[in-house]
């Protein structure tokens, strides 16, 4: 089945640094979604991306599909976003068009 | 707008009994999904559902595992016989398949204890 590779498995920044979170792909994928999970466990949709590049407020997201990877930005970083960040794909092919597969996830920590 | 809701918001139970999940998803979705999540890892997809018709079953679902969605609206997922390995955070989640975007929008988890 397809893998998902995520990286830096932890980050530690000071508040106000800027980060990069990468997410590799083994095959070629119609969904792409990254999401923040709290402390608490809720999962936080970032951005559905499965090609090109969004942004959002300090956070953007760029996805290069026939490279079959994509990167999450982190600018002017703040205590809050602190928490794991997970990329997850849907295949593209196949009966398995529905469902996620997430990678293990990059832990945040901002430190004030 | 409502998001996806789950209930009960924690469950402790003994090995060998019976639990019973919850979940609403955003109104109109067609599409919900059942996943799991242990103590650092990632959510493991379930099953999914389209309307009532349940599409996939992962083969992590054992026979001790069934979920439902009459109606295509909520949506329950019972364990049978529970050990102690199905201690995890059960999430569910929603989505507009078909319109637009297959943007997944998760709930706030169940949390099952298995002592």
């Amino acid at each position: 089945g397809i893998q998902v590779e995520q990286s830096p498995p932890d980050l530690i920044l000071q508040e106000g640094a800027n980060s990069t979170l990468r997410c590799n792909f083994s095959d070629s994928v119609n969904n792409l979604q990254w999401f923040h999970q709290n402390p608490w466990g809720q999962l936080i949709n970032l951005f559905y991306i499965p090609s090109g590049t969004k942004q959002n407020g300090r956070l953007s997201a760029t996805t290069v599909a026939t490279e079959r990877y994509s990167l999450l930005y982190i600018s002017s970083s703040q205590t809050t976003d602190s928490g794991v960040y997970f990329c997850a794909v849907a295949v593209a092919y196949g009966g398995s068009q529905g469902n996620l597969i997430f990678g293990k996830g990059t832990k945040l920590s901002v430190k004030p | 707008d409502t998001g996806v809701s789950q209930d009960p918001r924690h469950k402790i139970t003994k090995r060998g009994q019976n639990v019973t999940f919850r979940c609403d998803p955003i109104s109109e979705h067609n599409r919900l999904y059942w996943y799991r999540q242990t103590l650092g890892q990632g959510p493991e997809f379930l099953t999914y559902f389209q309307n009532e018709a349940q599409l996939e079953k992962s083969r992590l679902l054992s026979d001790r595992f069934s979920a439902e969605r009459p109606k295509g609206s909520f949506s329950t997922l019972e364990i049978q016989r529970t050990e102690q390995g199905d201690s995890a955070m059960y999430l569910c989640a929603s989505s507009a398949h078909g319109v637009g975007t297959d943007t997944q929008y998760f709930g706030p988890g169940t949390r099952l204890t298995v002592l």
